[in-house]
């Protein structure tokens, strides 16, 4: 069974430059996070989606950051603009819906912001 | 708000020692509180994980140690191992399933051969 695949794993940009991430969660999946998580800190809640609904998003900052899951399936986050201090992993994770609760999280998309 | 303390922030320990990490949480309603290990250039993956009805759970060589009315709860890993040299974060939530998972700063480990 394949994991949850984000993409690109690596990112550098300039400052001011949009950037985009994207998941595909595992299949059947239909809780899907984005977590930020920066250096030498545990990973902290960005966005939380059930199906195609966000339904946990108090920690997305909104004015510069967004997310989509249009069907309900893989997901993209894009920052625009970025800013140094968004130099960070960005996790995606998934889970299925009662389950034990295990959280399953892809390898991260590492973000530098010049 | 740091909803869940997590200490030390590294630890080294020989080979066939016991580790301990230590997990405080202010949030009397979180009742789930996983394990997760990361090892560098990977997401983190579920270690071991408890809920507030018992006291402990052991799996190989993971334990967990619960204490509900000290609002803490602790990894030992017996027997490290340099393969268990990892970042371990204790994390807690209000439900086991597709709620908002909290994470403590984690706990790099080294264990020398």
């Amino acid at each position: 069974e394949a994991g949850v695949v984000q993409s690109p794993r690596y990112k550098i940009i300039e400052k001011k430059q949009p950037v985009a991430f994207w998941c595909n969660p595992i299949s059947g999946h239909n809780t899907l996070y984005w977590y930020l998580q920066n250096l030498g800190q545990g990973p902290e809640l960005l966005i939380r989606y059930e199906n195609e609904e966000a339904v946990d998003d108090s920690q997305l900052p909104k004015d510069r950051f967004s997310a989509e899951r249009l069907k309900g399936v893989d997901s993209t986050l894009k920052i625009q603009p970025a800013e140094l201090g968004d130099s960070a992993v960005y996790l995606c994770a998934s889970s299925s819906e009662g389950s034990t609760g295990e959280l399953f999280f892809g390898e991260g998309s590492r973000l530098t912001v010049l | 708000q740091q909803q869940v303390k997590q200490s030390p922030q590294s630890l080294i320990v020989q080979k066939g020692g016991i580790s301990i990490i230590n997990c405080a949480y202010e949030n009397t309603a979180f009742d789930y509180f996983p394990w997760y290990q990361q090892f560098p250039g990977k997401g983190p993956a579920l270690l071991i994980a408890i809920r507030p009805d018992v006291s402990e759970k052991k799996e190989g060589r993971f334990t967990i140690s619960f204490n509900k009315s000290a609002k803490q709860f602790s990894l030992h890993i017996m027997d490290s191992q340099p393969g268990d040299s990892a970042t371990y974060f204790c994390a807690a939530s209000k439900k086991a399933s597709g709620s908002r998972l909290t994470f403590g700063e984690g706990t790099q480990l080294t264990v020398n051969p």
